[in-house]
């Protein structure tokens, strides 16, 4: 079963409009952290924001926002205002505890094009 | 200052052959990890090192062999390259292995097989 779902391979944004990257997940450990991830055309990993399990408010960097909604067990990724530079592949993990091995699982990515 | 360095950045080579690559983290971490990112861009831990010890091996084939001279540096061997080895590896890092810290990725290796 997969455990981090991305289901949007693609999405298109106009520049400056908000646009939201969804991500589902599906683990048993009550302690586990949720990532995304960015990945521009030249191709390095770069972490945009975090969301610990335990965490009462949602996590905010700048114009990244993470909607977490523990009991549907989402992490949509929301940019606010697009910018040109803001298309890349977007990547959701989650990071289980003890429990899940400590490993980091990544989703499939979804591809955002921002249209001036 | 680049925080976690791999090298090469290109690497082709026959099929066959033995290659390795380097990794290198300035970051003072505990934990580090090999992921390897296939040509759909699928992104799948194989290795991971705690304070030089082994605690994450994923189903990789034993072709691959990391080693971890120190905490700062986690290089990955590959014997007998296959066509399927082709992808881009990515080294990462993270503070250790209990918090929920982000890991900090190199550039990527991009490994090509002829």
């Amino acid at each position: 079963a997969q455990k981090i779902t991305q289901t949007q391979p693609g999405m298109f944004v106009q520049e400056k409009e908000a646009v939201t990257l969804d991500c589902t997940y599906d683990t048993s450990d009550p302690s586990y952290g949720l990532f995304w991830y960015k990945q521009p055309s030249s191709g390095e990993m770069i972490f945009l924001i975090y969301q610990g399990s335990y965490d009462q408010q949602n996590a905010t960097e700048g114009r990244y926002s993470l909607n977490f909604q523990k009991a549907r067990k989402s992490a949509n990724l929301v940019i606010s205002a697009s910018q040109l530079g803001d298309s890349a592949m977007y990547f959701c993990a989650m990071r289980e505890g003890q429990g899940g091995g400590f490993k980091t699982i990544f989703g499939a990515g979804t591809r955002l094009f921002v249209k001036a | 200052d680049t925080a976690v360095s791999q090298t090469p950045k290109y690497l082709v080579t026959q099929m066959g052959n033995d290659k390795s690559i380097k990794c290198e983290q300035n970051l003072g971490h505990d934990t580090m990890y090999w992921y390897k990112q296939d040509s759909k861009k699928f992104l799948k831990i194989m290795f991971s090192y705690n304070n030089k010890e082994l605690i994450i091996n994923e189903t990789v084939p034993n072709r691959f062999s990391p080693k971890s001279p120190d905490k700062a540096h986690l290089n990955l061997h590959i014997n007998s390259l296959e066509l399927g080895d082709s992808a881009v590896y990515f080294c990462a890092s993270s503070q250790d292995i209990i918090r929920n810290q982000p890991q900090h990725f190199g550039d990527g290796t991009r490994l090509s097989i002829l």
